[in-house]
C-alpha cells in the first residue's frame, strides 16, 4: 500500500532564504508525482508535475526533483517571499491506478 | 477559461440530513474526480468519472455516498443520511487527458466544499 510522507509538517523561515521541502513515498512504482500549493480556505494549485521518467522540473523559483528508486522528491524554493506562505502538498499516482495518493503537507510560513 | 467550480462553498447540516455537493469541471474535461479531506488527515480519493461513467469508486466510504455525472458534464455528490464523521472538505478535480492522474495528466482542482455535520 502506497504511503506518502512529508517532512517537516511545518516550517517557518525568514524572507529570502532558500528552502527544501521533502516528500517520500513507499512504493517506487508510480506514474508521476505532482506538487501542489494550498492557500487557507482555497483549492489546490498545481505547481509542478514530474513524470516517472523525468528527474526534475522547474518553474520560476521552484525546482522539483524526483528519485523514484529511493522514493523521494524534493521541492526547492529559491529566495522565499511572504507570498510563498501556504501549505505544500505532494501526491503520487501509483502505477495501475488513476488516483492520487496525497501526503499530509508542509505548512510554510515566510516571515517578512 | 473558467476553472473547476464547486457549490456550495460551505454547508452546515444536522446529522441525518441530506446534502448535495455540485462540481462543474473545466469545459471539455472528460475526467472528473472527487477527493475528501477530513480534519487532520490527508486528502483521499473518492471516485473517478470518465465522461458519465464511473471509472473507479473504490474510495467511496459507504453506501450513504452517491455520485452522479449527468451527461458527462457537471457532477453531484450526495450524502444521505449525513453522519458526524462526514465533516470535511470535498474537492473536485478535472483533467482533459483520458488517463489523467495516471499516465501523465495534470489535475485541476476546485476550491472545495466544506461540509460540517452537527
Amino acid at each position: 500500500k502506497q504511503e506518502v510522507t512529508q517532512i517537516p509538517a511545518a516550517l517557518s523561515v525568514p524572507e529570502g532564504e532558500n528552502l527544501v521541502l521533502n516528500c517520500s513515498f513507499t512504493d517506487s512504482a508510480i506514474y508521476n508525482l505532482q506538487w501542489f500549493r494550498q492557500d487557507p480556505g482555497k483549492g489546490l494549485t498545481s505547481l509542478l508535475l514530474i513524470q516517472s521518467s523525468q528527474r526534475e522540473q522547474t518553474s520560476g523559483r521552484l525546482n522539483a526533483s524526483l528519485d523514484k528508486s529511493s522514493g523521494r522528491s524534493t521541492l526547492y524554493i529559491a529566495a522565499s517571499q511572504p507570498g510563498d506562505s501556504a501549505t505544500y502538498l505532494c501526491a503520487v499516482t501509483p502505477s495501475g491506478t488513476y488516483k492520487y495518493i496525497f501526503g499530509t503537507g508542509t505548512r510554510l510560513k515566510v516571515l517578512a | 477559461e473558467a476553472g473547476v467550480t464547486q457549490f456550495p462553498s460551505h454547508s452546515v447540516i444536522e446529522k441525518g440530513q441530506t446534502v448535495t455537493l455540485r462540481c462543474d469541471p473545466i469545459s471539455g474535461h472528460d475526467n472528473l474526480y472527487w477527493y475528501r479531506r477530513v480534519m487532520g488527515k490527508e486528502i483521499k480519493f473518492l471516485l473517478h468519472f470518465v465522461k458519465e461513467s464511473k471509472q473507479d469508486e473504490s474510495g467511496m466510504p459507504n453506501n450513504r455516498f452517491l455520485a452522479e455525472r449527468t451527461g458527462g458534464t457537471y457532477s453531484t455528490l450526495k450524502v444521505q443520511p449525513a453522519e458526524l464523521e462526514d465533516s470535511g472538505v470535498y474537492f473536485c478535480a478535472s483533467s482533459p487527458v483520458p488517463l489523467a492522474g495516471g499516465r501523465g495528466g495534470e489535475l485541476f482542482f476546485g476550491e472545495g466544499s466544506r461540509l460540517t455535520v452537527l
